[in-house]
């Protein structure tokens, strides 16, 4: 079936370092990729997406290149902030299964020091 | 604009007690609807997701239902919640029948004691 697995955290920056959260899939069809964003006894939000190989998602500095190649949608970002701290979840979804599921790594906790 | 609520926000209940989680969406028609359930610090478990009224899939074996009793509403709900019921837990929305992102509810943490 299809799988998400994403690099075991936490990561621990300071503020200004680069920033990499590897993540590579499995999937039988072509599917649509996700980075969410999770702050703090909050719910998820989509932070930037990629629907076909070679798609590049960025938001608020941060960007991530679908590589079917690969498998993977690794996200990246320059220089991160304190506010960034959070845990990060690469999803995908795949029609091509026949099912309207969801597919969420374990998540990545980022935390930026000042 | 689409807007996703759920409530309560937090919850402190018994073991053996009854749950009844609510989940509503505005500003779309016959979205699918997802519960999903996350551990302290552990990653999303997709508990029940739904593509139309009274139509539900059911992800884990577990002593929780769910419902869909309007296009918009989705409950949670136990007869009787143990220990191990205790979590955050997400309702999601997306549009109906294509890849595109999913929308998350704010969360309703859940205490068993």
């Amino acid at each position: 079936g299809d799988s998400v697995t994403q690099m075991e955290g936490p990561v621990t920056l300071s503020e200004e370092a680069f920033l990499t959260i590897n993540c590579t899939y499995t999937a039988t069809g072509y599917p649509s990729l996700f980075w969410y964003v999770q702050y703090p006894g909050e719910g998820l939000q989509l932070l930037l997406k990629a629907t076909k190989a070679d798609d590049k998602g960025s938001n608020k500095g941060f960007e991530a290149t679908y590589r079917k190649e690969t498998t993977s949608f690794h996200l990246e970002k320059g220089s991160v902030q304190v506010s960034d701290s959070a845990v990060y979840f690469c999803a995908l979804s795949d029609l091509g299964s026949g099912t309207y599921k969801y597919i969420f790594g374990t998540g990545t906790r980022l935390k930026v020091l000042a | 604009s689409q807007t996703i609520h759920q409530w309560p926000a937090t919850l402190v209940q018994p073991v053996g007690s009854p749950l009844s989680l609510e989940c509503t969406v505005e500003g779309t028609s016959n979205p699918n609807l997802y519960w999903y359930r996350q551990a302290a610090g552990r990653g999303l478990q997709l508990l029940f997701y739904s593509v139309g009224i009274g139509q539900i899939s059911s992800e884990v074996p577990q002593n929780l239902s769910a419902s869909r009793p309007q296009d918009r509403q989705f409950i949670l709900s136990s007869k009787k919640l143990l220990l191990s019921d205790s979590g955050f837990y997400l309702c999601a929305w997306s549009p109906e029948g294509a890849s595109y992102e999913q929308y998350f509810g704010p969360g309703t943490r859940l205490t068993v004691t």
